[in-house]
């Protein structure tokens, strides 16, 4: 069975500093992916980063990159130089890979305030 | 369409009544997912459907949640005999359903049971 661990329901940061935003995940399966979601006040669900299982880095996107720890099951979101509209609730979330069967489920989440 | 889509944005019913939700998924996805997001709450998983195979309705939490899916295109989450404690967003997401890809949402139905 599949599960995604975000132990902060809240985060705080200041404006133009680095956040790290928790998520450890549980699986059987040997290949995986991982996802974070930002959703703002807004509701609308946008799309961060990605990092599959077998990668060899760590993903990155711009602002974001996903510290992926595997042997410790975890799957970090870093956004460095925050910025005011990053304030949004976070979601990490896991598929799996194996014979086209791709369910995704999510974490509880984390939201993040960013203060000026 | 160039997302996905969902009817009606939002809906206010009457405890038992019954509701049906639409979702327009991205045209050539294969993979659906049905989501229930309580206030200030994460995302629940109800149902997933992958092309021809059976759906996995792991997540419906009772007998009275159903959902259907056409093919390849537009899905239907049905919920019976409503109760308060429906009231929710319930947001549908489409993706590709090969291998390592995201997945796209809709702007969700807020249900509002009174």
């Amino acid at each position: 069975a599949q599960k995604i661990t975000q132990t902060q329901p809240g985060m705080f940061v200041q404006e133009k500093e680095a956040v790290t935003l928790d998520c450890t995940y549980d699986t059987s399966d040997p290949s995986y992916g991982l996802f974070w979601y930002k959703q703002p006040s807004s509701g609308e669900m946008i799309f961060l980063i990605y990092q599959g299982s077998y990668d060899q880095q760590n993903a990155t996107e711009g602002r974001y990159s996903l510290n992926f720890q595997k042997a410790r099951k975890s799957a970090n979101l870093v956004i460095s130089a925050s910025q005011l509209g990053d304030s949004a609730m976070y979601f990490c979330a896991m598929s799996p890979l194996s014979g086209g069967y791709n369910k995704l489920i999510f974490g509880a989440g984390t939201r993040l305030a960013v203060h000026p | 369409g160039a997302g996905v889509s969902q009817s009606p944005s939002n809906k206010v019913t009457e405890k038992g009544k019954d509701v049906e939700l639409r979702c327009d998924p991205i045209s050539g996805h294969t993979a659906l997912y049905w989501y229930r997001q309580r206030l200030g709450q994460g995302l629940e998983f109800l149902i997933y459907f992958q092309g021809n195979s059976a759906p996995d309705k792991s997540g419906l939490p009772s007998d009275r949640f159903s959902a259907e899916r056409t093919g390849e295109s537009v899905s239907t989450l049905t919920i019976q005999r409503t109760q308060q404690e429906d009231s929710a967003v319930y947001l549908c997401a489409s993706s590709l359903g090969q291998g390592p890809d995201e997945a796209f949402f809709g702007q969700g139905t807020r249900l509002t049971v009174v």
